[in-house]
């Protein structure tokens, strides 16, 4: 069984440019679920990915979008980075049907926006 | 709204002394509570859920609705117990709701 992975481990960028991070869900698993991490808060939830389409979203604005792709792996896209998105991104991936799915979370993408 | 709170910041016992890490949650409905464990070096990880009414690694927390706490226990705390700890809430088809943790370190 393959756990969940992200790419990059980590990234400097700029403000105003734009990035998109990657995670591949752990085999078996239909959903994904992308959280932002700021330094000393916990994970706070974007979206979720349920086969391919979004089904739910977080207190984000437009700029941060996603994609699921046929493998169920998924895609954060960020346009136009300030410097408050600097954060751990964490992706988990889950098993979702009607009863309660655990989320298996992924080492996560560090960004650091300059 | 709900809202998940974690007192404490950091937590600092002595190896073999009692663990409680407090966790209160806001959430009108039935809520299912969670307690995921980050230790060093490594990723987020499921310790607990209340429906599961288990123990793990030695770890119990019971819900108490009526003080709408969900607080985490160890009655002799190891060194391998140190890590960050974050209490998360789920209600309905709400996403997972995390407080902002609290670190435990446990002295030798």
């Amino acid at each position: 069984e393959t756990g969940v992975t992200q790419s990059p481990t980590h990234l400097i960028k700029t403000r105003g440019q734009q990035v998109t991070l990657r995670c591949s869900s752990q085999s078996g698993h239909n959903t994904v679920s992308w959280y932002q991490q700021a330094l000393g808060q916990g994970p706070q939830f974007i979206f979720q990915y349920y086969r391919e389409e979004e089904n739910g979203r977080g207190n984000f604005p437009p700029r941060f979008s996603g994609l699921q792709f046929p493998n169920y792996s998924s895609e954060l896209n960020v346009n136009a980075l300030e410097l408050d998105d600097s954060a751990l991104y964490l992706c988990a991936s889950s098993l979702s049907g009607r009863g309660r799915e655990t989320q298996y979370f992924g080492p996560g993408t560090r960004l650091l926006v300059l | 709204a709900q809202r998940v709170t974690q007192p404490e910041k950091l937590l600092s016992v002595f190896k073999g002394a009692p663990v409680e890490l407090k966790c209160n949650y806001s959430y009108s409905g039935s809520p299912e509570l969670f307690w995921y464990v980050q230790y060093s070096r490594q990723r987020l990880q499921l310790l607990l859920r209340h429906i599961s009414r288990e123990s793990i690694k030695g770890f119990t927390a019971d819900l108490n609705k009526g003080e709408t706490s969900f607080h985490l226990k160890k009655p002799f705390a190891q060194e391998e117990d140190s890590a960050m700890y974050y209490c998360a809430l789920k209600g309905g088809n709400t996403p997972l709701v995390f407080g902002k943790g609290t670190r435990l370190s446990v002295i030798a």
